[in-house]
């Protein structure tokens, strides 16, 4: 059963500094998104990672996946206040091949403070 | 317009009554979902289709059920609503064509408290 943990739960960072996010899944999969959703909205997509060694850059945010380890980081560079929303990372629950259950991780409360 | 709309956006019911939720896509994708979001849970998958002719169970599903109408149109429903059911709705949709394959693209919401 594929499961999936990111961390840390809660970040509150100051404007300007840098920091990391993590999404680790239990079994393998070979495609991975990122996800962001402001308060009282819904998602919208950041990033599709679609192989082992994926990096993709968007802004401040780049988002990175070793499928190996199972893991995938979501990097954020000189955070802004704008950047302040809950981050998922979301699996999908196959491996060659979508099947497009995604399976989420529980979600990053990101808080940049000025 | 928004792509992908869902109706009501709010709803209040009591314990024991039948309520559907209703989402719709102009993005012309195949496949649709349902999600439930709870605190501290990330978001849970409730069914999907691929297409009109197939649905299957997500995570879930016990409690639901759903509704392929159209190409367009999936509809989920509560067929006797409890208070664990209270929580947050996303419909989502998604294609398997173009540069952001298998990308899901969610619908505002939908708040249902069970009383």
């Amino acid at each position: 059963e594929l499961k999936v943990e990111q961390n840390p739960l809660f970040l509150s960072m100051q404007e300007g500094k840098n920091y990391t996010i993590y999404c680790n899944y239990s079994t393998t999969s070979d495609r991975l998104y990122w996800y962001r959703q402001d308060p009282g909205k819904s998602l919208e997509s950041l990033f599709v990672l679609l192989s082992n060694g994926a990096v993709k850059q968007e802004g401040r945010l780049m988002a990175s996946l070793d499928t190996k380890a199972r893991l995938s980081t979501l990097h954020i560079t000189a955070a802004v206040h704008d950047l302040s929303a809950t981050y998922f990372c979301a699996v999908d629950d196959g491996y060659g091949g979508a099947t497009n259950k995604l399976i989420f991780g529980t979600g990053t409360l990101l808080a940049v403070q000025p | 317009d928004a792509d992908v709309t869902q109706t009501p956006r709010n709803r209040i019911t009591k314990t024991g009554k039948r309520i559907m939720l209703e989402c719709s896509q102009t993005k012309g994708h195949d496949r649709m979902y349902w999600y439930r979001q709870d605190p501290g849970l990330g978001l849970r998958l409730i069914y999907y289709s691929f297409d009109v002719k197939d649905i299957n169970k997500g995570e879930i599903s016990d409690g639901y059920s759903v509704s392929r109408q159209a190409q367009a149109k999936f509809s989920l429903s509560l067929e006797s609503a409890i208070p664990n059911q209270t929580a947050l709705y996303f419909c989502a949709t998604s294609d398997t064509s173009g540069g952001q394959k298998d990308t899901q693209y969610f619908g505002p919401g939908t708040r249902l408290t069970v009383l």
